[in-house]
């Protein structure tokens, strides 16, 4: 069974770092990019970061660019994602979501999500 | 960036009736990349269409997606009980990645 698993979500101080994993399991790791992918209490996902499939290219939304840092070691079917400066409007459940393919080809099917955890929770407070 | 914007916010609907939801793009979705996503209460999105009309692995034929350019539609033929839920559109043409606000479908 294709399965993700957030963990590392906590209580963290403004301006402090958190760093948050997933584990993947049940496919093979290395074939597809990976996102991460937030949503704030009663609002609509919000897209932060993507990985491709070697982590040698990412994207980051503008919210995040500077701050985060997505990551991937294929060795241990892990994704991560290093969060530092955080601000009160990061608090959020982040979700890691494996793309449909490995790249954005002629599909752009990398960027589709198929398979989502159950989300990790970032709480960014004083 | 891609701003989605969906409508309605909300339907209050019977089981039985069709859906038709809106999500209409503030520029051309380069080749119709656009997804739908299903969210219940306390659980992850499920994509449910990809590329504008095509239907995601396992997903039931009641659920169709059409539209092109900026207007796009999402269609649940005849709702089931378990199809009450918040529906988003997200755009997959452009970096960033955008999703839309959502429309609610409730009993």
């Amino acid at each position: 069974e294709v399965q993700l698993e957030e963990s590392g979500g906590g209580l963290v101080q403004p301006g402090g770092s958190l760093r948050i994993s997933c584990a993947a399991s049940g496919f093979t790791f290395s074939n597809f990019a990976m996102n991460w992918v937030r949503q704030a209490p009663g609002k609509g996902p919000q897209w932060v970061a993507i990985v491709s499939t070697t982590g040698d290219t990412t994207y980051y939304a503008d919210s995040v660019k500077g701050r985060f840092t997505i990551s991937r070691d294929n060795s241990k079917n892990t994704l991560a994602l290093q969060m530092s400066s955080l601000r009160a409007e990061d608090t959020a459940l982040y979700y890691c979501a494996k793309g449909v393919g490995a790249s954005c080809g002629t599909d752009c099917d990398s960027r589709i999500m198929d398979v989502w955890g159950k989300g990790t929770t970032v709480t960014v407070s004083s | 960036e891609i701003v989605l914007a969906q409508s309605p916010g909300t339907l209050s609907l019977s089981p039985g009736e069709r859906v038709t939801l809106s999500c209409r793009a503030s520029q051309s979705v380069s080749s119709d990349f656009l997804a739908w996503y299903q969210q219940k209460r306390g659980q992850a999105p499920r994509l449910l269409i990809y590329g504008a009309s095509s239907r995601a692995t396992g997903i039931p034929d009641r659920f169709s997606g059409s539209g092109s350019g900026t207007d796009f539609v999402f269609t649940i033929s005849r709702l089931e009980p378990e199809d009450f839920a918040v529906y988003y559109c997200q755009q997959y043409g452009s970096i960033p990645l955008t999703f839309g606000g959502g429309t609610k479908v409730e009993i």
